[in-house]
């Protein structure tokens, strides 16, 4: 059973689309992330959500949309595709009040802006 | 602005040797240091953790270092193995606990 899953694993697509990555964790945590890899694997958090309700949105583009319909779940939308969209998003969960939890990643999603 | 920096950037190490890779921070209200290992094409792994109530903490091959006063740890991965090639990332987080600051990453290869 995979902990975190995310689907697509790749995501091919024209300037200016919209897409989704749809990410679900079935280790019961209450919080989940999305975290952006570029090229140089630099890992940058994006969005945080604790109990379906955001607690960190980063400084990030309002074309991309964090959604969480339940604690289970936290898909990220991304509206008019761009060139410098193109990344790894890695979707991860942790289950907060243990101080710095540890968190389990998903196996990410390559995001390719053509 | 870079609160966690790693280096090196790429280190080369031949089997059986030791690898270390450094990181240092600048938020004194960081209380958690945790190093992430990443195969390619996944997402990265918890590997070892620490707080700063300790110097080191070792857990089979994988050491973690802790400096307090010079805001500094380090992994040390004995008797590097081929297996162990990866990239390695540094984090740390404060008492919120729900922010993770990575560092920039380090690519291991141990030659065999």
């Amino acid at each position: 059973d995979t902990a975190v899953s995310q689907t697509p694993k790749y995501l091919v697509t024209q300037m200016g689309n919209d897409k989704s990555i749809k990410c679900e964790q079935n280790l019961g945590h209450d919080t989940m992330y999305w975290y952006k890899q570029d090229s140089k694997k630099f890992l940058k958090i994006m969005f945080s959500y604790n109990n379906k309700e955001l607690i960190i949105n980063e400084t990030v583009p309002n074309r991309f949309s964090p959604k969480s319909p339940d604690k289970a779940h936290l898909n990220l939308h991304i509206n008019s595709l761009e060139l410098g969209d193109s990344a790894v998003y890695f979707c991860a969960s942790s289950q907060l009040g243990r101080g710095g939890g540890k968190l389990f990643f998903g196996s990410g999603t390559q995001l390719s802006v053509l | 602005q870079q609160q966690v920096k790693q280096s090196p950037q790429s280190l080369i190490v031949q089997k059986g040797g030791i690898s270390i890779i450094n990181c240092a921070y600048e938020n004194t209200a960081f209380d958690y240091f945790p190093w992430y290992q990443q195969f390619p094409g996944k997402g990265p792994a918890l590997l070892i953790a620490i707080r700063p109530d300790v110097s080191e903490k070792k857990e089979g091959r994988f050491t973690i270092s802790f400096n307090k006063s010079a805001k500094q740890f380090s992994l040390h991965i004995m008797d590097s193995q081929p297996g162990d090639s990866a990239t390695y990332f540094c984090a740390a987080s404060g008492l919120a606990g729900n922010m993770l600051t990575f560092g920039g990453g380090t690519r291991l290869m141990v030659k065999p």
